[in-house]
């Protein structure tokens, strides 16, 4: 069954609004999520990973006060799109880390939320 | 549920060919996607299929039956720089994209 839930799995807004995407950890804490934008039938491209009660660090090219991250707990991370426009329109995706003991770790995606802003 | 399973890991030699296979069960299905992710990096889109049959791209190959709720992934002439994790995902009918916990792919020379 699936480990990390995001929601919603679908959202339609009006252009300038502000879009709260939600990814959840269902069954572990993880102290790092990642978070995705993904092009139809393109790689992932990694924009902010997000560190619990610590700030995210952005993938140079992403506007942090245009998506706010905010990793307040171990099992929730909010990716928050402000003043949304068309050219925001995607697919979003998010990841957990779950440490395994040792070294050893896996990252666990979510099932994505689809954004269309018109 | 929804569920998709590909091994944990697999190992083979450099220069031989190396089949991975990933079962899926999804309310609904509109395509299934595997990505190469090298370790601390995002994934990098290999293939999409949504027609059943054989895709070839170059030395990678990827194989869908939707009766059989089955993909596998083929590499060919395997290279070092092949290793990595390979990640197995079906959209469903919401294009929600369920994935698989991916495979661990280790080359020896």
């Amino acid at each position: 069954g699936a480990v990390v839930s995001q929601h919603p799995s679908w959202v339609i807004c009006k252009s300038g609004t502000s879009v709260k995407i939600e990814c959840r950890s269902l069954d572990f804490q993880a102290t790092t999520m990642f978070w995705y934008r993904q092009f139809p039938k393109q790689s992932l491209m990694l924009m902010a990973t997000s560190n619990e009660g610590s700030k995210a660090t952005y993938e140079q090219g992403v506007e942090k006060d245009k998506f706010l991250i905010n990793h307040a707990s171990l099992t929730l991370s909010t990716l928050t799109v402000t003043s949304a426009h068309p050219e925001d329109s995607s697919f979003y995706i998010c990841s957990a880390r779950r440490q395994q003991g040792g070294d050893q770790e896996t990252q666990y995606f979510g099932p994505g939320t689809r954004l269309l802003v018109l | 549920g929804q569920n998709i399973d590909q091994p944990t890991e697999m190992t083979a030699t450099e220069g031989a060919i190396v089949q991975i296979n990933c079962t899926y069960q999804t309310s609904g299905f509109n395509g299934l996607f595997w990505y190469q992710q090298h370790a601390g990096e995002a994934p990098t889109f290999l293939s999409y299929n949504v027609l059943d049959g054989l895709e070839e791209k170059g030395r990678f190959s990827s194989f869908l039956s939707r009766s059989k709720g089955y993909s596998y992934l083929l590499l060919k002439e395997l290279q070092m720089k092949d290793s990595a994790s390979y990640l197995c995902a079906a959209m469903d009918s919401n294009y929600q994209l369920i994935w698989g916990a991916g495979t661990k792919l280790i080359i020896k020379p």
